[in-house]
């Protein structure tokens, strides 16, 4: 079965700053990995995915994510955070094998002012 | 339409009353789920429905029950539920497959 690990329960970060949120997953084909978005009391908007291809992906708001099989990773990155990123994110990984995404348990991103 | 729709907003009830949650769509997806979220926590998993059948129960107990009427709706009936039921409930929506989700803003039950 598939698993996704978030290593950093908080981030906080400087207005501007860049940002890097981690995401490792365990699965033993190509995962169908996906970043989402959620502000408090919020759904979840969906930020990019990766199925196959090119690894860099660039998603909506500025982000973009890179998949990296050896290290079995999907970060997030975006060069210049913004306050309204305040915001939980969680990395999801899939598989073609149901329609089931599991979650990781989140990161949640503070920015200073 | 690229939305998700879910109804009520919020939602109160007791533990001897029996309501219904409602979700909607019209992208033609064909996969609909149905998540629960405590406070803090991520999304997790209740059903999920494929070509307007249960295709995934994990194991959710059977105070909630699912009902796909049709392509674009997914109703979930509550009856009896205790007050740890209390949760942000979410509708999603895909193509099969899973290439993504769209979600619903959630429906906030509070039971007391």
């Amino acid at each position: 079965a598939q698993s996704v690990t978030q290593p950093d329960i908080h981030i906080t970060v400087s207005e501007g700053a860049s940002l890097e949120l981690r995401c490792n997953y365990s699965y033993g084909a190509t995962p169908y990995l996906f970043w989402y978005v959620q502000s408090p009391g919020q759904g979840l908007q969906l930020l990019l995915k990766y199925f196959s291809g090119d690894t860099l992906v660039q998603g909506i708001k500025g982000f973009e994510a890179e998949f990296k099989r050896s290290q079995s990773s999907f970060n997030l990155r975006k060069p210049s955070v913004h306050w309204s990123d305040a915001a939980e994110y969680f990395c999801a990984v899939g598989t073609n094998r149901d329609d089931k995404i599991i979650f990781g348990k989140g990161t949640r991103l503070h920015i200073l002012p | 339409d690229t939305e998700v729709t879910q109804t009520p907003k919020h939602l109160v009830m007791g533990m001897t009353n029996k309501k219904s949650l409602k979700c909607e769509q019209h992208m033609g997806h064909r996969a609909m789920y149905w998540y629960k979220q405590k406070a803090k926590k991520p999304p997790e998993l209740m059903f999920v429905y494929s070509y307007e059948k249960l295709s995934i129960n994990e194991s959710v107990p059977s105070r909630f029950s699912p009902e796909c009427p049709n392509s674009s709706l997914l109703n979930l009936h509550l009856h009896a539920l205790q007050p740890e039921d209390s949760a942000l409930y979410l509708c999603a929506s895909s193509q099969i497959g899973g290439f993504g989700y769209t979600f619903g803003s959630g429906t906030r039950l509070t039971v007391v």
